[in-house]
């Protein structure tokens, strides 16, 4: 059975680090070919592609966020870990991991708010 | 910047048939496999379609899908109020080097 669960800060000021982390079950990330990813969703608005690791330590970036974005994996742990820096309140949003291809398997998300 | 368009939202009575449209680019659908998700409200995503056309287990056949040139479409048949939910397609993208959503769309069963 794979799963996926996001933990971290529901609440940060502005200008903080966001620090996300994505703790799964049921799959390996030194697995060939695998992948997790992070997106997420404002309040009422569409969901948006941040960030993906692959199980050879390459990374991906959403480009307009490529300068705020961190995405680290610690396959002992079965973890991925996103940062984000310089957080702003328009960066409110639900925060997804799932696992790449396709985005097969969503964890259930978190509700980040950024306020002072 | 890539964009996929999606109509805003959509509308069916049970049992009715509608399809979704997903609008691309060369960057995008026209060179890479679409994948669509289901969300129903206040829920994480759900795969329903990938590979353009392939539903993983469990996802009922009313669901389906195609692709042509830049544009590709989602179909439900026999359509039931727990269809009701937001749509999404995601395409991988080549100009973003990553995978890219659809703007969504609304599904109302009436």
């Amino acid at each position: 059975q794979i799963t996926l669960k996001e933990s971290g800060p529901t609440l940060v000021k502005p200008s903080q680090t966001l620090t996300l982390t994505c703790t799964f079950s049921g799959f390996s990330l030194t697995t060939g070919g695998m992948s997790v990813g992070w997106i997420r969703q404002p309040p009422g608005k569409a969901l948006e592609w941040l960030a993906l690791i692959y199980w050879d330590d390459s990374e991906h970036y959403s480009p307009s966020l490529k300068t705020r974005l961190t995405i680290t994996k610690d396959t002992s742990k079965n973890q991925v870990v996103l940062t984000m820096t310089n957080m702003d309140p328009v960066d409110t949003a639900t925060y997804y991991c799932a696992r790449y291809d396709y985005f097969d398997y969503w964890g259930q998300g978190i509700l980040v708010t950024v306020s002072s | 910047q890539s964009v996929l368009t999606q109509p805003p939202s959509a509308s069916g009575t049970p049992g009715q048939r509608v399809t979704i449209s997903c609008s691309g680019s060369s960057s995008n659908i026209g060179r890479n496999t679409v994948s669509w998700y289901q969300q129903l409200p206040g829920m994480a995503p759900k795969l329903l379609i990938y590979n353009d056309n392939q539903r993983p287990s469990g996802v009922p056949d009313r669901f389906s899908a195609s692709k042509s040139g830049t544009s590709a479409s989602l179909a439900i048949s026999g359509l039931q109020s727990e269809d009701e939910a937001d749509y999404y397609c995601a395409p991988w993208d080549d100009s973003l080097n990553g995978p890219l959503f659809g703007e969504g769309t609304k599904l109302t069963v009436l």
